[in-house]
């Protein structure tokens, strides 16, 4: 069946450092990608996405591209902020399915 | 523009009770879908409902049952309370046929089971 798989965390980073989040998925078809964001106490924020291979999808300075070959899509954001210390799900939505199948979570925490 | 809203934000509930949940979608939206998210895990998909019928189910059991109105606004019933119950409930609105549209999701209700 349809899975994706997330790098566990925490990762744990200082202000200004590379991010990268790994996130590979199973599927049939052609899913759609997406990340997500919770921060603390709040729902999910929808964060980017991409719906065909070699999409990238864009947004606050994060990126993923959609990479059919790998079946992966990683999250990735040049220079992190406190402000970006919350918990990313990578998910996907594939065929006839209406349902999103999310990741497990990987939690990130940024220090000054 | 007003997005997804849930309400109540936090419930306690003893074991057997039942409770009610309640969401309206994102002006414009016509789609309604409910998750269960436990602590520390991602959501896990309980069910959709578009043209008020329940159009996919996720692996729940009965107890679970849900309600879509003609204003597209949702209801999510959870009858017979267990411990394991306790979790945030997220609503998500998204537009229409396409499964892979985006579903944009509420604050959540936490609910807690005594």
């Amino acid at each position: 069946g349809n899975s994706v798989t997330q790098m566990e965390g925490p990762v744990t980073l200082s202000e200004e450092a590379f991010l990268t989040i790994n996130c590979t998925y199973t599927a049939t078809g052609y899913p759609s990608l997406f990340w997500y964001v919770q921060y603390p106490g709040e729902g999910l924020q929808l964060l980017l996405k991409a719906t065909k291979a070699d999409d990238k999808g864009s947004n606050k300075g994060f990126e993923a591209t959609y990479r059919k070959e790998t079946t992966s899509f990683h999250l990735e954001k040049g220079s992190v902020q406190v402000s970006d210390s919350a918990v990313y799900f990578c998910a996907l939505s594939a065929g006839s399915s209406y349902k999103l199948i999310f990741g497990s979570g990987t939690r990130l925490l940024v220090r000054p | 523009d007003a997005g997804v809203t849930q309400s109540p934000t936090h419930l306690i509930k003893t074991r057997g009770q039942q409770v009610t949940l309640r969401c309206s979608p994102k002006s414009g939206h016509d789609t309604v879908s409910w998750y269960q998210q436990a602590l520390g895990q991602g959501p896990q998909f309980i069910f959709q409902y578009y043209e008020e019928e329940e159009r996919q189910r996720g692996n729940f059991p009965d107890r679970f049952s849900g309600h879509q109105f003609p204003n597209y606004s949702s209801e999510l019933n959870v009858n017979a309370l267990l411990l394991g119950d306790s979790a945030l409930y997220l609503c998500a609105s998204s537009l229409g046929g396409q499964g892979t549209e985006t579903q944009y999701f509420g604050p959540g209700t936490r609910l807690l089971v005594l």
